[in-house]
């Protein structure tokens, strides 16, 4: 099973639609967690932290189970520059605390 | 502040050649790393430096060696390429503690003959 696991997709919306991503981490001693926004063919960018309460920045919302080990992110009313790919971070996994594990990202494709 | 910055951006080697993949900047980030990206393999890490003069191996360091002799830059070098190293490479700096925002370059496309 691998560390860090998310559905590739694409995700393909509509504009104004509502999107859902999971992804799920194998390691129950995990300390942080994040997402990522991948552009295509260029470098990820930090979108948002994930905190055991969930937080909210605009239109996004993160939240995490640590029951169920999977960490989420929803967009609200998609926008067309919203089409990325949007990559799960753990922090914490096999191996030591402060080792970063990528998943392989979540293709969302927002359409008119 | 031009940010993380990458040389080159593009490379093509043929099987056994060496180079220097270069990565500075100008954030004062003590830590430093270098990944690989792959189809549908993710982000995986390379090598990493926590401060000037120090460096440690990531996840794939097999076949790159890397040296941090300035705060700023940090290179990534391949001794003798194998097809198996094409790939994206990317840079990235933060300050202490992984948990911390990572900053990543703008990636140099590899491609080995």
């Amino acid at each position: 099973r691998k560390e860090v696991e998310q559905d590739p997709g694409p995700f393909n919306v509509p504009e104004g639609a509502t999107v859902a991503f999971n992804c799920t981490y194998s390691n129950s001693a995990s300390q942080s967690f994040f997402w990522y926004r991948q552009d295509c063919r260029k470098e990820p960018k930090l979108l948002m932290s994930v905190y055991s309460s969930g937080n909210e920045d605009g239109r996004f919302t993160a939240q995490l189970n640590r029951a169920s080990q999977y960490i989420s992110l929803l967009i609200r009313d998609s926008k067309l520059s919203d089409s990325a790919t949007y990559l799960c971070v753990v922090i914490g996994g096999t191996g030591g605390g402060n080792k970063l594990t990528f998943g392989t990202g979540t293709q969302l494709k927002v359409e008119l | 502040n031009a940010g993380v910055t990458q040389t080159p951006k593009f490379r093509v080697l043929k099987t056994g050649q060496s180079m220097t993949l270069l990565c500075a900047q100008d954030m004062n980030h003590e830590y430093m790393y270098w990944y690989r990206q792959d189809p549908g393999m993710g982000l995986r890490l390379i090598h990493y430096s926590v401060g000037e003069g120090t460096t440690a191996k990531g996840e794939v360091p097999d076949g790159y060696n890397v040296s941090r002799l300035k705060k700023q830059n940090f290179l990534l070098g391949l001794e003798s390429a194998a097809p198996s190293q094409t790939s994206v490479y990317f840079c990235a700096s933060s300050y202490p503690k992984a948990w911390n925002e990572q900053f990543f370059g703008p990636g140099t496309r590899l491609t080995v003959l």
